[in-house]
């Protein structure tokens, strides 16, 4: 069960986009469309962002998108705003009946 | 809207053990599976267990032996018992809803607020 890799932090200006990447493995990310992205802020619990890759739960701004090729996942910010700075966590199912996290990215809107 | 309230937390000293529970409002609870997620201080997101809306529990191996999860649909709680705690057992310990009735460890769209567990001489 390691974790799944993702940068540990990526800045932009308020209007740009960014891009956070999550490097699994042939036997989670690369295996499932079951890819989810979590954003936390300081002192708040997690807020689901993106579920099975790609859906946006109701109440999501659709600046928030995601992919996947291969075995890594991607989480894209566009048109970036200052309450968007956060920590951003993906998860993935294992297949193993298991599920692992990301180690996190800290989103800095500079 | 949903409500997730854990309780439970604590001091506990290095073997002993503890038991989280977690009240569940705003939603037929017993559809639904139900997950523990910890952070330790200043850290990233753990999967700590998951189980089933039928009952069937999932465990990290840094817990499997030592963890046991639970749920009493009649009371919407769930539970985690946790026993032969170590350090590195400490963190903040949430619960979690499954986002949708068909699925388990994959989604998980409401979390409760987080209880604190330190483990500590």
């Amino acid at each position: 069960q390691s974790a799944l890799t993702q940068p540990a932090s990526v800045s932009g200006s308020p209007g740009q986009s960014i891009t956070i990447s999550c490097s699994g493995t042939s036997s989670d990310v690369g295996a499932y469309n079951y890819v989810s992205w979590y954003q936390q802020h300081p002192g708040n619990a997690p807020k689901l962002m993106i579920y099975d890759v790609t859906n946006r739960p109701s109440g999501v701004s659709s600046r928030f998108s995601g992919s996947k090729s291969g075995n890594t996942a991607s989480l894209t910010v566009s048109g970036l705003q200052t309450e968007d700075e956060a920590d951003y966590y993906c998860s993935s199912y294992t297949g193993s009946d298991t599920v692992v996290f990301g180690g996190g990215t800290k989103l800095t809107v500079l | 809207e949903v409500q997730l309230l854990e309780s439970g937390g604590g001091l506990v000293q290095p073997g002993g053990s503890l038991r989280l529970s977690c009240a569940a409002s705003q939603f037929t609870f017993g559809s639904y599976a139900m997950t523990w997620v910890r952070q330790a201080p200043g850290k990233g997101l753990e999967w700590v267990s998951s189980i089933s809306s039928h009952g069937s529990p999932y465990y990290a191996d840094s817990v499997k032996g030592r963890f046991a999860i639970s749920r009493d649909n009649s009371k919407n709680t769930l539970y985690l018992q946790m026993s032969s705690l170590r350090a590195e057992d400490t963190a903040v310990y949430y619960c979690a809803k499954e986002r949708a009735t068909s699925r388990s460890l994959s989604q998980f769209d409401y979390w409760g607020q987080g209880t604190l567990v330190t483990v500590s001489s």
